[in-house]
């Protein structure tokens, strides 16, 4: 029953290659949300989509870029990946702002050798 | 800018022990929510929780509590009678006001083991 899939959930890419995870929800939520997960760091937010084609930054978007041409779908490209960029990926969505919680998808583990 | 820290970064305990996660959050809003997640060894993020900044009474889940201090910025998590599935790693989050800007921080998280 999960509204929300992350696909792919693995993923080996080489240094300098662009790689694009996407995130495919059923649920017709507005907001949808990348997040990456680190050791040591908790979950820290990518990018972040209020609509479609309405887009913003999180506080480490820095190599990333999103897209969000459907409301079910918000794709996250790494440009040029490189090693710090392996993390595990998580996307989220949320029916009406963050003041609700989130639903969390499954997860990407993406390792950039 | 809003700010959560879970000092505790690893927590271990025998089987049947209480367990206290501390989350201490920073935000200049007056209105705010938060949050706790639960994130088990099989790696998907579970919402446990979530806290208005007006309601400081206490919540009580089975073997589960949470305790909503403002005066402390205090928002922590007990766990009663401890079992091995409850081993995971936990988050507290904090999110302020509505609007499109809203979104989640979370601390860096507690990863909580159970030892039987």
């Amino acid at each position: 029953d999960a509204g929300i899939t992350q696909s792919p959930r693995h993923k080996v890419t080489e240094t300098g290659t662009p790689v694009t995870l996407r995130c495919h929800q059923t649920e017709n939520h507005r907001y949808m949300y990348w997040y990456r997960q680190d050791p040591g760091h908790g979950l820290r937010l990518i990018h972040y989509s209020y609509g479609v084609k309405d887009t913003d930054k999180g506080e480490v978007s820095d190599g990333y870029s999103v897209s969000r041409s459907k409301t079910e779908d918000f794709l996250l490209t790494l440009e040029s990946a490189t090693s710090s960029q392996t993390s595990v990926y998580f996307c989220a969505i949320s029916e009406s702002t963050s003041l609700y919680g989130y639903t969390f998808g499954s997860g990407t583990r993406l390792t950039v050798v | 800018a809003q700010k959560v820290t879970q000092a505790q970064t690893e927590i271990s305990v025998v089987e049947k022990e209480d367990v206290t996660l501390d989350c201490v959050y920073e935000t200049r809003d007056t209105t705010y929510y938060l949050f706790w997640y639960k994130q088990p060894p099989s790696g998907e993020l579970v919402f446990l929780i979530r806290r208005n900044s007006f309601d400081e009474q206490n919540e009580i889940s089975g073997r589960y509590s949470w305790n909503f201090q403002k005066s402390t910025s205090s928002f922590n998590f007990t766990i009663t009678a401890s079992q091995v599935v409850d081993s995971a790693v936990y988050f507290c989050a904090l999110s302020e006001a509505a609007g499109a800007n809203s979104k989640l921080t979370f601390g860096k998280g507690i990863t909580l083991s159970v030892r039987p």
